[in-house]
C-alpha cells in the first residue's frame, strides 16, 4: 500500500511554463514533507521541504503548496527550464527516520 | 555525492548467492539508510542505523540484514539473493541535528541484478 500517492507519472512542459506535481497522503501523523530531485544515474537530492504548520514555502523557482485539511501537497516549478528535466519524488515522514516516498514523476522540459 | 561512496556500483549475481553492498561516508553523520528503488514503487526503506551497532527495520526489510561496526560504514547483506531483489540500492546519510529522516544525502547507487 502506497503511503504517499504521487501524480502524474510523467509530465512534459514547454520551456518557461509551470510544472505542477501533486501528492496526497492519509496518515495525519506525517510531520515533514520533502521533495527530492533525481537525475539519471544519480541519487536523489533534497530540493525543498515543508512542515504541516505552513501552507506554502518558496525557494527560487520552486514552491511547495500544502493543504493540511485535504491532505495534499504539490510542487510548482515556475519558468521551467530544460535543466529541470529530472524525476521528482515527494515524500512524507512518520516519526523518526521513517520516510515514505511517492512513486516519482518524470519531468521533461522541452526547449 | 556528499562524501558517500557505494560499492560496488554494479553487480550481477545468481539466485541463492550471498551479496554484500557497502556504504562508506566521510561526513561523520549519525544516521545511515539503505533504500531500494524500483519502477512504480519509488524509494522504499530497507533498514536504517541511528548509531554504531544500532539498527532498525524499514518498510521492506525481509531478506536483508545490515551491520554498522563503525560510524562511517553501513553494510547491507542479502543472505540468499532472489530475483525479486534485483533493484537499484541507495545508501543515504543524515546529520544528527535532525530527528532523523530529514535532509537525506544519497549516494550514487548500486545496480544489482539477480539472475
Amino acid at each position: 500500500q502506497q503511503q504517499v500517492k504521487q501524480s502524474p507519472q510523467s509530465l512534459i512542459v514547454q520551456k518557461g511554463g509551470i510544472s505542477i506535481i501533486n501528492c496526497a497522503y492519509e496518515n495525519t501523523a506525517f510531520d515533514y514533507f520533502p521533495w527530492y530531485q533525481q537525475f539519471p544515474g544519480k541519487g536523489p537530492a533534497l530540493l525543498i521541504a515543508i512542515r504541516p504548520d505552513v501552507s506554502e514555502k518558496k525557494e527560487g523557482r520552486f514552491t511547495i503548496s500544502f493543504n493540511k485539511s485535504a491532505k495534499q501537497f504539490s510542487l510548482h516549478i515556475m519558468d521551467s527550464q530544460p535543466g529541470d528535466s529530472a524525476t521528482y519524488f515527494c515524500a512524507a515522514r512518520f516519526g523518526a527516520n521513517n520516510l515514505f516516498f511517492g512513486t516519482g514523476t518524470r519531468l521533461t522540459v522541452i526547449p | 555525492d556528499a562524501g558517500i561512496t557505494q560499492s560496488p556500483r554494479h553487480k550481477v549475481t545468481e539466485t541463492g548467492t550471498p551479496v554484500t553492498l557497502r556504504c562508506h561516508q566521510t561526513e561523520n553523520h549519525r544516521y545511515m539508510y539503505w533504500y531500494r528503488q524500483d519502477p512504480g514503487h519509488g524509494l522504499r526503506l530497507i533498514h536504517y542505523s541511528y548509531g554504531v551497532k544500532d539498527t532498525d527495520k524499514g518498510e521492506v526489510s525481509d531478506g536483508y540484514s545490515v551491520s554498522r561496526s563503525k560510524t562511517e560504514d553501513f553494510l547491507l547483506t542479502l543472505e540468499s539473493a532472489t530475483s525479486s531483489q534485483t533493484s537499484v540500492y541507495f545508501c543515504a546519510i543524515s546529520p544528527a541535528r535532525d530527528r532523523g529522516g530529514e535532509k537525506l544525502f544519497f549516494g550514487s547507487g548500486t545496480q544489482l541484478s539477480v539472475l
